[in-house]
């Protein structure tokens, strides 16, 4: 059975500091990874998807993801987070009906 | 366009009881799906729909039911409810059967059962 590994349930920075998420997929065929981000008390939204292309992917807010895939990682980084990123992030590989969802990793961004 | 909305908000439910879990989008999309979120465990598929009149078991359905009549509306029905349903439900939907597409979703609804 496909699964997506989320390495970190529980982040903790202060602001200004570097952000790295690690996600592992398990190989199903065609690749379609997503992060999604769930801000306190708000609905799941996505932050950026790769399907093909250029693996590194910009999405919303500064977020870029890199898709590797000798190391079956889709990590999410930011160079610098900001306390309005507090927040649940997910991993997920597959889309639609196949969508498999990460255990997600909380941060917490310390002003 | 308001995208897909959930009622209620919250529920607190007696064992036993049942309920329908209203969702809603105003996106014309075709797939709509019902997950449930428990702590450190990611969102689960209960079931899925990929039009009306279609609806299809995700990884977790034991306990729940859907139908689908039109586009716009799925609601979730928990006939008997348990404890181990206690969670926060989440709708989405999605636009194409691509699967490179995105899901939009809704806000959730916290559950309780006691």
């Amino acid at each position: 059975a496909q699964s997506v590994s989320q390495h970190n349930h529980h982040v903790i920075l202060s602001e200004a500091a570097s952000l790295e998420l690690g996600c592992n997929y398990s190989y199903g065929g065609t690749v379609n990874l997503f992060w999604y981000v769930q801000y306190p008390g708000q609905h799941l939204q996505l932050l950026l998807k790769y399907f093909s292309g250029d693996p590194l992917v910009k999405g919303i807010k500064g977020f870029e993801a890199e898709f590797i895939k000798s190391k079956f990682s889709f990590n999410l980084r930011k160079p610098s987070v900001q306390w309005s990123d507090t927040a649940e992030y997910f991993c997920a590989s597959g889309g639609g009906f196949k969508t498999i969802f990460g255990a997600g990793t909380r941060l917490f961004v310390k002003a | 366009n308001a995208g897909v909305t959930q009622t209620p908000k919250f529920r607190i439910l007696k064992i036993g009881q049942s309920m329908t879990l209203q969702c809603t989008q105003d996106m014309n999309h075709n797939y709509m799906y019902w997950y449930r979120q428990d702590p450190g465990m990611g969102l689960k598929l209960i079931y899925y729909s990929v039009g009306a009149g279609i609806t299809d078991k995700g990884e977790v359905p034991n306990g729940y039911n859907v139908s689908r009549s039109t586009t716009e509306d799925f609601p979730l029905r928990l006939e008997l409810a348990a404890p181990s349903q206690t969670s926060v439900y989440f709708c989405a939907s999605s636009e194409h059967r691509d699967t490179n597409r995105e899901q939009y979703f809704g806000p959730g609804t916290r559950l309780t059962v006691t």
